[in-house]
């Protein structure tokens, strides 16, 4: 089946810096990628869609400002986390739409702010 | 607004035993419903899809039925194994975007 890496796997970075997270899709080209949050014991969250070539598009209560995204091309989305905080601490995951319209989802970057 | 709700929140049962997840969602107006396997840190593992014109899909020891009118869906699996130990997570396609629910965590007793 189709394959999405991310990198990091997981990343720990102190309070008031930025990380980058990337989302590729390995063998398919997606016009659309997918971010997600997830809390401990909580479900996935969609934070915003991706979309090669444009704007992302958030979801209501999240910053854009902070969390930004860039579809650059279409195997690679990149998710920063700008001046992070500690209740950013989360596991961050992606998708990518493949053309036959599934998703297909990254194995997810832990991400912690000390 | 879509939600999605799976019940149990969580289910130990002795290996060998056959178990229902269950995951009802409020708006029957969807594409299609997943299943997930997700381990401890991990990502997402996709277990079964059921199109929203389909009743049923089966794969090896699961099977997953829909009844889209009642919004309901149940995950089936028969002679369960420690292996199948994981969160077990039931999403929706009512558009472009999944929507997720919290998940059953599964442990199965050796």
């Amino acid at each position: 089946g189709a394959v999405v890496s991310q990198h990091p796997s997981w990343v720990i970075c102190k309070s008031g810096t930025s990380v980058k997270i990337e989302c590729r899709s390995l063998d398919f080209q997606a016009t659309t990628m997918f971010w997600y949050r997830q809390f401990p014991k909580q479900s996935l969250m969609l934070m915003a869609t991706s979309n090669e070539g444009s704007k992302a598009t958030y979801e209501q209560g999240v910053e854009k400002d902070k969390f930004l995204i860039n579809h650059a091309s279409l195997t690679l989305s990149t998710l920063t986390v700008t001046s992070a905080h500690p209740e950013d601490s989360s596991f961050y995951i992606c998708s990518a739409r493949a053309p036959t319209l599934e998703q297909y989802f990254g194995p997810g970057t832990r991400l912690t702010v000390t | 607004k879509q939600e999605v709700t799976q019940i149990p929140a969580a289910l130990s049962v002795p290996e060998g035993e056959n178990l229902v997840l269950n995951c009802s969602f409020t708006d029957s107006a969807i594409y299609n419903l997943q299943w997930f396997r997700q381990d401890p840190g991990k990502g997402l593992t996709s277990l079964l899809l059921i199109q929203s014109s389909q009743r049923e899909q089966t794969s090896g020891r699961l099977n997953a039925s829909l009844d889209k009118s009642s919004g309901r869906s149940t995950l089936y699996i028969a002679a369960s194994q420690p292996g199948d130990s994981a969160t077990y997570l039931c999403a929706v396609k009512p558009d472009d975007k999944i929507i997720f629910g919290k998940g059953t965590r599964l442990h199965i007793l050796p």
